[in-house]
């Protein structure tokens, strides 16, 4: 079966830096690979979906990038802000015939100081 | 896009009970989905709900002990059933709509 991982640790950094959150998968080939926010006692909010076929995409201060040679898809939050603080999940199309099954990475845990 | 709202948005429950938890969406949706997020764990997809359907468990997940009902293109209900303490965690409803995936709020469930 597939697995996803994000690292465990959390990522501390400092406001204006960018943070880069890594998403790595095995034994699978992903139609497409999403990005989340969670914040503590909430729901996942979704941030960017990127297809197989898709390099790159970008959305305000967010930049997701998804190398299916590498299996890897990175995440990036530029000029970081302390309300960036949260945990980010990526998560995996489970390939199946719907839209919206999916398979979550335990998630990273972003910390972002004045 | 789409507001999912739950009911309740958490609950006590004592073991071998059961709690039904109510997900509405704001539109008409062809497919809901339940997932499940245990303390400290990633989410887990539990089932996926048609309309006019039986629901499609995930591995590791029974309609016995997470009945579904699905009556309209809305609403769904998820209930957990003879709930132990390993079935603490927060359950989740989430549709797809177009490019983005929606979540509702969750409803905490603690089972002492």
């Amino acid at each position: 079966s597939q697995k996803i991982e994000q690292n465990s640790e959390a990522l501390n950094i400092q406001e204006g830096k960018t943070a880069t959150l890594t998403c790595n998968y095995t034994n699978y080939s992903p139609a497409y690979l999403q990005w989340y926010r969670q914040d503590p006692g909430r729901g996942p909010v979704f941030l960017l979906l990127i297809r197989e076929n898709e390099k790159e995409k970008r959305k305000e201060r967010l930049k997701v990038t998804f190398d299916t040679t590498l299996k890897q898809s990175l995440f990036h939050i530029t000029a970081s802000q302390p309300a960036d603080s949260a945990t980010y999940l990526c998560a995996l199309d489970m390939k199946d015939d719907s839209w919206g099954k999916l398979q979550f990475g335990a998630g990273t845990q972003v910390v972002v100081t004045p | 896009s789409a507001v999912i709202s739950q009911k309740p948005s958490r609950d006590i429950c004592q073991r071998g009970t059961s709690l039904t938890i109510q997900c509405q969406v704001d539109s008409q949706v062809t497919m809901m989905f339940w997932y499940r997020q245990q303390p400290g764990q990633s989410l887990t997809l539990i089932a996926t709900a048609n309309q006019g359907s039986e629901a499609t468990y995930e591995s590791g997940f029974v309609i016995d002990k997470f009945p579904i009902s699905r009556p309209n293109l809305t609403f769904s209900t998820l209930t957990v059933s003879n709930m132990s303490p390993e079935d603490s965690s927060i359950y989740l409803c989430s549709v797809f709509g177009g490019e983005e995936q929606y979540f509702g709020p969750g409803t905490r469930l603690t089972v002492t």
